[in-house]
């Protein structure tokens, strides 16, 4: 099972948007909505942002968004901040009955 | 609350087993939908999944890693076992122990804090 394939980086100045997509095929993203996004600043866990591709949980900005289109989920930060720089990892069920994680992509916020 | 805890050696040698010890609390493993995974993610690298086990002792393991590894529960006790056999030094990671749950949610919505792992003779 392959890596989910993410930009390595993105950036954007405060106030900005910025889109982190995540590739996959038809056996994993391409099929199921189990798709999430974690957060993760640097020396801590991982996070939850957003879960079954579109949905957030209790307690994450709702300047967080995901989406998905075919085989690449997407996940849009709207009005950037500061606190938002971190490194961003995708996540999805996969045909194997097991999980697979993207590559990550580290968020500057210039 | 919802918390977990991983525990376990932090220096193993080539070729022996490893054996970690997630701990947790605020939930049951026993609760339909619950399940328990085991995520690593080497130092400077990528989160990979290693492992899963639900609350009706369904166990799911990375395709690739399958050979080396077992996950076992234990209700009574709170906790959730990894054991990964012939280590290696590409194995040097931070394991991380999360909560799942399947029926609402269904992604990793709480996990511990990480437990660094290095393989070395």
């Amino acid at each position: 099972q392959s890596a989910l394939t993410q930009p390595p980086s993105v950036s954007g100045s405060p106030g900005q948007s910025v889109t982190i997509s995540c590739t996959g095929t038809s056996s994993d993203v391409g099929s199921y909505n189990r798709v999430s996004w974690y957060q993760q600043p640097p020396g801590t866990a991982p996070k939850l942002m957003i879960y079954e591709v579109s949905n957030r949980p209790s307690g994450v900005p709702d300047r967080f968004s995901g989406s998905k289109s075919g085989n690449t989920a997407s996940l849009t930060i709207s009005g950037l901040q500061a606190e938002d720089e971190a490194d961003y990892y995708c996540s999805s069920y996969t045909s194997s009955s097991a999980w697979v994680f993207g590559g990550g992509t580290k968020l500057t916020v210039l | 609350q919802i918390t977990l805890k991983e525990s376990g050696p932090t220096l193993v040698k080539p070729t022996q087993t490893l054996t970690l010890t997630c701990t947790f609390s605020g939930f049951s493993l026993s609760t339909s939908g619950v399940g328990v995974g085991w995520i690593r993610q080497p130092p400077g690298k990528a989160l990979e999944w290693l492992a899963l086990i639900y609350w009706d002792d369904d166990k799911r393991y990375s395709p690739s890693l399958k050979s080396r590894l077992t996950i076992t529960k234990d209700t009574s006790k709170n906790q959730v076992v990894l054991t990964m056999t012939n280590m290696d030094p590409v194995d040097t990671a931070t394991y991380y122990c999360a909560h799942r749950r399947e029926y609402q949610l269904r992604a990793f919505d709480y996990w511990g804090q990480g437990t660094l792992v290095t393989v070395s003779s």
